[in-house]
């Protein structure tokens, strides 16, 4: 089993729409919680970090939950702008120093008019 | 600052040459990694780096060696170079805060052909 997996869609979905992405890990020592976005061909970059208590950007939210080990991603109001392939990272702890930080298999979405 | 910086940006590599991809990042960070992306299978972790002189295997290190003899440099070897390794490899950087790693900056990659 992967140490972090999620659902790798493809979403298809009308602008407006509101579309949920989930990640799940298999480290109940992970520490630290990311969802990245990458446009085609390009670098991955942090489109927010996942804190305990939920947070919230805009029409982004993220959420964990710690006792099912697992983070999601909420998008409403999709924009045409908003297709891209979204990544969750984890930071897993062991091995060493403060562990490692890995990345599920990506969810790609894709925004129509 | 330049952040994180990758050379070559595109490689061709004949099969059983040995090369070395480049990673340097001016932001004094402890952590680094790299990364290889294929069609389909996200981003996985080669070899990461706590801090100079620490080094530790991800998730996929077979094929690759790395050192990390500096804070800046993060250098990835290939030694001997198979049409499996054919892929687009990402450097990132990274630092601690709380007892974690936060978010990482990434490279522009590299992409390599093995024929």
């Amino acid at each position: 089993r992967k140490e972090v997996e999620q659902d790798p869609g493809p979403f298809n979905v009308p602008e407006g729409a509101t579309v949920a992405f989930n990640c799940t890990y298999s480290n109940s020592a992970s520490q630290s919680f990311f969802w990245y976005r990458q446009d085609c061909r390009k670098e991955p970059k942090l489109l927010m970090s996942v804190y305990s208590s939920g947070n919230e950007d805009g029409r982004f939210t993220a959420q964990l939950n710690r006792a099912s080990q697992y983070i999601s991603l909420l998008i409403r109001d999709s924009k045409l702008s908003d297709s891209a392939t979204y990544l969750c990272v984890v930071n897993e702890a062991g091995g060493t120093s403060y562990g490692k930080l890995t990345f599920g298999q990506g969810t790609i979405l894709t925004v129509h008019p | 600052n330049a952040g994180v910086t990758q050379t070559p940006k595109f490689q061709v590599l004949k099969t059983g040459q040995s090369m070395t991809l480049q990673c340097a990042q001016d932001m004094n960070h402890e952590y680094m990694s790299w990364y290889r992306q294929d069609p389909g299978m996200g981003l996985r972790l080669i070899h990461y780096s706590v801090g100079a002189g620490i080094t530790d295997q991800g998730e996929v290190p077979n094929g690759y060696n790395v050192s990390r003899s500096t804070t800046e440099d993060f250098p990835l070897r290939l030694l001997s170079a198979a049409p499996s390794q054919t892929s687009v490899y990402f450097c990132a950087s990274s630092y601690s805060i709380a007892g974690a790693w936060d978010e990482q900056y990434f490279g522009p990659g590299t992409r390599l052909t093995v024929t």
